[in-house]
């Protein structure tokens, strides 16, 4: 069965901290993995989107990484502002945009 | 450029009314999808279109009608409201169906069902 888990559920982390969310996967065949943020009362915002032949990528504080074998992710913020407030979405597509697997996200908050 | 726009953003509905959920984008993508998120599931899949004239059924399509006349727009048709339709509901677009293609979302559609 095509799942992506997501841990931890939710985090509470003070500002200026670094953490990272954890995304592990079934979903079969891969084509790639995306990283979505979605700030309450919004629409989810795409962070990165990483093929099979990528195991780290880079956003600005946000970086996400690969692992194809072990069919995990994880996305690292650094140095937290209390703007990465948000939940934090694992997107895995089988091939094809109506394809996409998505994970229950990770909560995060950043108090200062 | 708007972007992605839905409307309304809240809606309460009675069991058993109808109504239409708006999503409109000015990108000239020609993918369009509707979501629903529920409290502890991913979004899912219910309805898409790859281009005016051709939409087809996602995850969970039942209790819901699409159309596609134009490449800007695409609602969301609930024929008979039912509990179990209270969501969250995104409209996303994407330039086109293909695997990388960057998918982007609309800011939502709150509706409540009585």
């Amino acid at each position: 069965k095509n799942q992506v888990e997501q841990s931890p559920q939710s985090l509470i982390i003070l500002e200026g901290k670094n953490c990272t969310l954890q995304c592990n996967y079934t979903v079969s065949p891969f084509s790639n993995l995306r990283w979505y943020k979605q700030d309450t009362g919004r629409g989810p915002v795409s962070l990165t989107i990483m093929t099979f032949s990528e195991n780290t990528k880079s956003n600005g504080r946000y970086t996400a990484t690969l692992d194809a074998d072990t069919k995990q992710s994880s996305l690292h913020i650094t140095a937290s502002q209390l703007s990465d407030s948000a939940s934090y979405i694992c997107v895995v597509s089988a091939g094809g945009a109506n394809n996409l697997f998505f994970g229950t996200g990770t909560r995060l908050t950043v108090i200062p | 450029n708007a972007g992605v726009t839905q409307t309304p953003k809240f809606q309460v509905l009675k069991t058993g009314q109808s109504m239409t959920l708006q999503c409109a984008q000015d990108m000239n993508h020609e993918y369009m999808s509707w979501y629903r998120q529920d409290p502890g599931m991913g979004l899912r899949l219910i309805h898409y279109s790859v281009g005016a004239g051709i939409t087809d059924q996602g995850e969970v399509p039942n209790g819901y009608n699409v159309s596609r006349s134009t490449t800007e727009d695409f609602p969301l048709r609930l024929l008979s409201a039912a509990p179990s339709q209270t969501s969250v509901y995104f409209c996303a677009s994407s330039y086109g169906s293909g695997t990388y293609n960057e998918q982007f979302f609309g800011p939502g559609t709150r509706l409540t069902v009585l």
